[in-house]
């Protein structure tokens, strides 16, 4: 399985703060790679899809970049309600892995 | 307006087989392309991906779970099912089923929209 590594499993930071969240893939996964947010006790939502490519409605602080191996997520402005735990996933190979996660808090 | 909804047992006792059944509207799983996926999450964990059934009648599985699970579709009543035989208390989470779409990168592919979840706990 490709092992799908988020760090930090964890971050404060304050509104207004830039966040940015890496995954790495534990090999090349091309461009395949997509980004949810799952608030509390909530279904995740897709954000970033294809490593780059805003999901229609959601917000433009919210971006991705990256490639083969090494994929970051951020926020340009943090706002309350991004309060949320971040995961990334792999379709590039079977199983179509998810990262550990990683929760942002105020 | 897509939406799908989880149903199912919410306890389970240890090498039963689990059946869920996910109930979808606003798209055809006929429609080249699209498919249904299943994830699980035990609590405070990660998302697990389980497996996927594509407009097309092909199925993947999570290779660790390949000889557990089998995911069928009914059309005629826009449901998907999930089976998980012999269940054991590790398997005890929230499972998700997903609608799959294709995106813009060629075999690209993201789960658009998620059912509410339904908790699932394995226990005698």
């Amino acid at each position: 399985d490709i092992q799908m590594t988020q760090s930090p499993s964890s971050l404060s930071a304050s509104v207004g703060d830039r966040v940015t969240i890496s995954c790495q893939a534990s090999q090349d996964i091309n461009n395949y790679l997509n980004w949810y947010q799952q608030k509390p006790g909530k279904a995740p939502k897709l954000l970033i899809f294809d490593a780059s490519n805003l999901e229609t409605g959601v917000p433009s602080r919210f971006s991705g970049s990256g490639s083969e191996t090494d994929f970051t997520f951020t926020i340009s402005s943090l706002q309350p309600e991004d309060i949320a735990t971040y995961f990334c996933q792999q379709y590039d190979s079977l199983p179509f892995t998810f990262g550990g996660g990683t929760k942002v808090e105020i | 307006q897509i939406t799908l909804k989880e149903s199912g047992p919410t306890l389970v006792k240890p090498t039963q087989t689990l059946t869920l059944t996910c109930t979808f509207s606003g798209f055809s799983l006929s429609s080249r392309g699209v498919g249904v996926g299943w994830i699980r999450q035990p609590p405070g964990k990660a998302l697990e991906w389980l497996g996927i059934i594509y407009w097309d009648e092909s199925k993947r599985y999570s290779p660790s779970l390949d000889t557990r699970l089998t995911i069928t579709k009914d059309p005629s009543k826009n449901q998907v099912v999930l089976t998980m035989a012999y269940m054991n208390p590790v398997d005890t989470a929230t499972y998700y089923c997903a609608h799959r779409r294709p995106t813009l990168t060629y075999g690209g592919s993201a789960f658009d929209i998620w059912g509410q979840g339904t908790m699932v706990s394995v226990s005698s």
